[in-house]
């Protein structure tokens, strides 16, 4: 089955300050890559997700590239504030399954 | 906008009992989901449901799982004889299509700790 890494497991960024987060996954097959964020006792909310026949795509100060050759995404959150800090899970499916994999997160900390 | 709601939030078992986790999904979608997070562990996948049926489901989904849609808003997780490693963190989620690139969206879980 698909199995998705996720890097770094902590970051600490100063605000104003771009953060990046990476997944690689195992499985080519795969062609939807959702972000979500997770912040203390609330619900994992989707805040941007990208499908394998684009390499990048932007929402203000958050943009996702992909890799497909490589097998890797990426989160970069540009000019962070202090309530970008949160939990970030990354995830991959391929069109014919239900199910998401996911990332084991990333502990994102903006300080002010 | 429209959200995902779970009960109960927390919900404390002694082991070998019973415990039905309750979900309800966005009105118009038609895809439910249940995942669970044990404290430390990745988001892992337990079962899809649609139109009353599993359509995929996770070797954790094992017989002590089940599932069901007992009306027309409610989806439920029952655990039929709890052990100490079902404490987790419950996620339901619910999404328009199953297969396909639709967004899952989810609830804001239910952590069940097992005495």
């Amino acid at each position: 089955g698909e199995n998705v890494e996720q890097h770094p497991s902590t970051l600490s960024v100063q605000e104003g300050d771009s953060a990046v987060i990476k997944c690689t996954y195992s499985d080519s097959a795969s062609n939807y890559f959702p972000w979500y964020k997770q912040e203390l006792g609330k619900r994992p909310q989707l805040i941007i997700d990208i499908r394998s026949n684009v390499g990048e795509k932007k929402d203000q100060r958050i943009a996702v590239t992909l890799n497909k050759t490589a097998k890797h995404f990426s989160l970069h959150i540009t000019e962070t504030q202090p309530e970008d800090s949160a939990v970030y899970f990354c995830a991959a499916k391929r069109s014919n399954d239900y199910k998401l994999s996911f990332g084991a997160g990333t502990t994102v900390t903006v300080r002010a | 906008e429209p959200e995902v709601t779970q009960t109960p939030s927390h919900q404390v078992t002694q082991m070998g009992q019973e415990v039905i986790l309750r979900c309800v999904p966005i009105s118009n979608h038609l895809y439910f989901y249940w995942y669970r997070q044990i404290l430390g562990q990745k988001v892992e996948f337990l079962v899809s449901f649609y139109n009353n049926e599993i359509s995929e489901k996770s070797e954790i989904f094992d017989d002590q799982f089940s599932v069901e849609r007992p009306d027309g808003s409610n989806f439920t997780l029952k655990i039929r004889s709890t052990k100490l490693e079902d404490s987790a963190m419950y996620f339901c989620a619910s999404s328009e299509t199953g297969t396909g690139l639709q967004p899952q969206h989810f609830g804001d879980g239910t952590r069940l700790s097992i005495l």
